[in-house]
């Protein structure tokens, strides 16, 4: 089965934009059939979904984060990248990327806490 | 938007049934997903559309959906089904929802 890894910066300030990545292993980004994504779990609550990405480049994104977000591929490095722009403390969440699969996620990362603080 | 509510905690004897719903305008037209999220871990899917169990989680793992709630059930509940549940569905116009979590204490 694939895993999942987040990395990037567990403190970013405010304004500025929030870059992770996720790296995949133990399969390929590019075998299809799934798609890849980003959740978050601002800390002590629930779940919310960012977005997610095909490997093919083709994006969908929560319509309240839309704005804010870009989701990137790149199949060479078997990776894909969150930026979340303008960021404010109301984004300081735990960060986890999972590969999502028809309509349920599984795997997910181990998830990154990203603070946003001056 | 879609929204998915679930009661904040459920305690159950060790041993007996545990049910955990998950309540959202006609939820029965979706298809149902659950994870468990242990404290420090990240989730883990435990049951898919509604009734389907991944290999590796065990049968005491069970779900339905009907009308306007979702129920997780937990047989035989032991003191490692200790954690956090999240039901979540996929809306048109909203996305992928998740639950509010539910908080399911063994006693």
């Amino acid at each position: 089965q694939v895993q999942l890894q987040e990395s990037g910066p567990g403190l970013v300030k405010p304004s500025q934009t929030l870059s992770l990545t996720c790296t995949v292993s133990g399969g390929s980004i590019s075998s299809g059939g799934y798609y890849w994504s980003w959740i978050r779990q601002h800390p002590g609550k629930g779940l919310e979904w960012i977005g997610y990405i095909y490997y093919s480049g083709s994006t969908y994104y929560n319509p309240s984060l839309k704005s804010r977000v870009t989701i990137s591929v790149d199949t060479s490095k078997n990776q894909f990248s969150l930026k979340l722009s303008s960021v404010t403390a109301a984004d300081t969440a735990v960060y986890y990327c999972a590969s999502l699969l028809i309509e349920w996620f599984d795997p997910w990362g181990q998830g990154t806490l990203v603070t946003v603080s001056s | 938007s879609y929204e998915l509510t679930q009661p904040l905690s459920v305690s159950v004897a060790l041993g007996q049934t545990a049910r955990i719903t998950c309540g959202g305008n006609n939820i029965g037209s979706k298809n149902v997903h659950w994870y468990q999220q242990k404290p420090g871990q990240a989730p883990v899917l435990v049951i898919y559309r509604d009734s389907n169990r991944p290999s590796g989680i065990p049968e005491r793992f069970s779900g339905s959906n009907s009308g306007n709630t979702a129920t997780l059930t937990i047989s035989r509940a032991q003191a490692g089904d200790e954690a956090d549940y999240y039901c979540q569905v996929w809306d048109s116009s909203t996305g992928f929802v998740f639950g509010t979590g539910t908080k399911v204490t063994v006693l």
